[in-house]
């Protein structure tokens, strides 16, 4: 299965600012999905991003909060844009396996506090 | 639409207890069901994975069944440890609409957590 790293593992910010988080994969993927997770929450499916095409956000998200690029089929940034303390969270890229039953991998996350 | 329903935790168990956590899935096609894992600031890990009805998935000591009839996938560990203590997520893949992409759906996770 493909790994994958993802940077950075942690931050503090500050409101207002944006932060930008990369996953590298180590091998070609057609999919890639951006996820969050809040304090003892379940994953929230943010968007999807595809190569080469704008990425698909799901309700409540939108691109000019977090504007996705995906410039080749092992790289994909997600950014979070004017933060406030509502988006303290943890970020979360992830690939599909192979089909149906391939199963996903999961960068390690990054937990990010905004202050 | 799909939805995957865990048991509330936290679970607190005995080291060597039986383990048995509860999963149901709501899907529109015939999904695939998966556990996850994520230990105290981890990303998520694959536990195991079922594809079809009556199919077993295990890792770990850990099965669960894939039971269409009740639309469920318990998590069951005989003997838990220690190390075992971590956030557990059931999930299902399911392709969205007619030649469309695998979306996964999770549930909330369950906490487990292991005494000595």
């Amino acid at each position: 299965s493909a790994v994958i790293s993802q940077k950075p593992s942690r931050d503090i910010c500050q409101r207002g600012t944006s932060l930008t988080i990369q996953c590298q994969v180590d091998s070609q993927v057609t999919m890639m999905f951006w996820y969050r997770q809040q304090p003892g929450q379940s994953l929230t499916l943010i968007a999807t991003a595809n190569q080469g095409s704008e990425a698909t956000y799901e309700s409540g998200f939108v691109i000019d909060k977090f504007p996705i690029s995906r410039p080749n089929l092992t790289f994909s940034t997600l950014t979070v844009s004017n933060m406030s303390p509502e988006d303290s969270s943890i970020y979360l890229c992830s690939v599909e396996g192979t089909g149906k039953s391939g199963g996903y991998t999961f960068g390690s996350g990054t937990r990010l506090t905004v202050v | 639409g799909n939805s995957v329903t865990q048991m509330e935790g936290p679970v607190t168990l005995s080291e060597e207890a039986f383990l048995t956590i509860n999963c149901t899935y709501t899907a529109t096609g015939y999904p695939s069901l998966f556990w996850y894992v994520q230990y105290p600031g981890e990303g998520l890990q694959l536990l195991l994975k079922a594809t079809k009805a009556d199919d077993k998935g295990s890792n770990k000591g850990f099965e669960a069944t894939y039971r269409k009839e009740t639309t469920s996938f318990h998590l069951e560990k005989g003997s838990v440890q220690v190390s075992d203590s971590a956030v557990y997520f059931c999930a299902l893949s399911d392709r969205q609409g007619s030649g469309g992409s695998y979306i996964p759906t999770f549930g909330r996770g369950t906490s487990l957590i292991v005494h000595p």
